[in-house]
Order: structure tokens, then sequence, then C-alpha cells
């Protein structure tokens, strides 16, 4: 178990530029899922994925914002047309395939939008 | 729609007193309830989940919670507070649907002083 990565740490960008972040779950984890957190809020779901099919998407997740996981493996956050909003901590969780089972999240990245 | 409130900010407790989080919850069905610890710069990191069974459920680094149906509320506490137990903590409850994604409080930012 060596944990779920995310790539990269920090990524500072100017508004109106294309980010993308990438996640990597424990790799016998099928359900992944992207939050975002914010400076005194908790978590807020973002996306989830079963292998590679993308089952639910936040209504408050604007058509700027893009995720994929291909293979089933790892996944991206895509991000187009940053606005200073979108400055925050996203986070990616793993967990396996069963009701009720724990998140493993990552250590995030931070991005700050210029 | 599943919700949790956690209505302290803070909490400022000494060096080997009890220390208690609060957390109440709203849900329509069976409560599903989990709390994780955030340590700076670092990911969520599970600490326990009450789903079924016995009211007081036992977690890591010596964190219990109390299950209360008829108050709603799913405290966390631990009867000797260490100066390492400061961090942010989160109340989550799993989301009604079949994702297992967790809908988090806002946060608790727990102070132990030497």
């Amino acid at each position: 178990d060596t944990g779920v990565s995310q790539d990269p740490r920090h990524k500072i960008t100017k508004r109106g530029q294309n980010v993308t972040f990438r996640c990597d779950p424990i790799s016998e984890h099928n359900r992944l899922y992207w939050y975002r957190q914010t400076l005194g809020q908790g978590p807020e779901f973002l996306t989830y994925f079963q292998n590679e099919a993308q089952l639910e998407k936040s209504r408050l997740l604007s058509n700027r914002f893009s995720a994929e996981r291909p293979k089933g493996s790892f996944s991206t956050l895509e991000i187009q047309r940053t606005e200073q909003g979108d400055s925050a901590m996203y986070l990616c969780a793993s967990s396996q395939d069963r009701p009720n089972e724990k998140l493993f999240f990552g250590s995030g990245t931070q991005l700050s939008v210029l | 729609a599943q919700s949790v409130a956690q209505p302290e900010d803070q909490v400022n407790v000494a060096e080997g007193n009890p220390l208690t989080v609060k957390c109440t919850y709203s849900v329509s069905g069976n409560p599903y309830l989990f709390w994780y610890v955030q340590y700076p710069n670092r990911g969520l990191q599970f600490l326990l989940k009450y789903i079924t069974g016995d009211n007081l459920v036992k977690g890591s680094y010596g964190f219990e919670a109390e299950f209360n149906k008829s108050q709603t509320s799913f405290h966390l506490k631990k009867p000797s507070a260490l100066v390492s137990d400061s961090a942010l903590y989160f109340c989550a409850v799993r989301d009604g649907g079949a994702t297992n994604k967790l809908i988090f409080g806002t946060g608790t930012l727990l102070a132990v002083q030497p």
C-alpha cells in the first residue's frame, strides 16, 4: 500500500491558463474521487469514478472542469481558462469497491490562480 | 440531503485532559458517519466510522466516538489529549447514493497546549 499520490503538490498559474492535475490511487482500488477544499471549509465533492466510468459529477462543477480515468488506474483533472475562484486544494481519494469503505486521500494539489 | 455540522471552529485543551470534538448530523435513512484528521500539508487520514452496532466506536490513535441517535450526534473523544493531536478534524456522512462519497463538515481545529 503505497498510498494515493498526487502531482504536482503546488501549481501557480495565471488567470485564463489551463492546468492539469494527476492522481494515482491505491492500485487495487476501483473507486476514485476528486474533492476541492478551500481555507476554512471541508472538502467538497467534485466527481466520482468507478473504474474508468465517471458516474457522478457535482452540479456545482463548472463545464471548465473535466476529469478522466482512461484505463481505470490513474486519473487527471483539467481546469480550462482558470479563474481566481478556482484557487483551492484539490484532493484525490480512492477506496475499495465495497459499501461504506473508508476513503484514502492523497496530499492534494494546491492551486493558486494569479 | 445528508449533512453534518461541526459547531466549534476551534477547541482548546490542555495536554493530559480529555477532549471532545462535536458533530451533529442530518440524514434520511440510516446514518453512516466518519471522522477524519488533517495534519498541515497532508491529506485527510481516516480515524473511525460508525455503520451499525455499538454506539461507542474505537478508532486510531486512541480516539473514539459516541453515536447518539436521539441527539443526532457523533462526537469524537479522547481520554487524554497529546500535543501531537493538534490538527484539523472533520466529521463526514456518507451520501445516500451508491458512490460511497462523503459529505464533510467545515472542520474543527484542535489545539492541545503543553
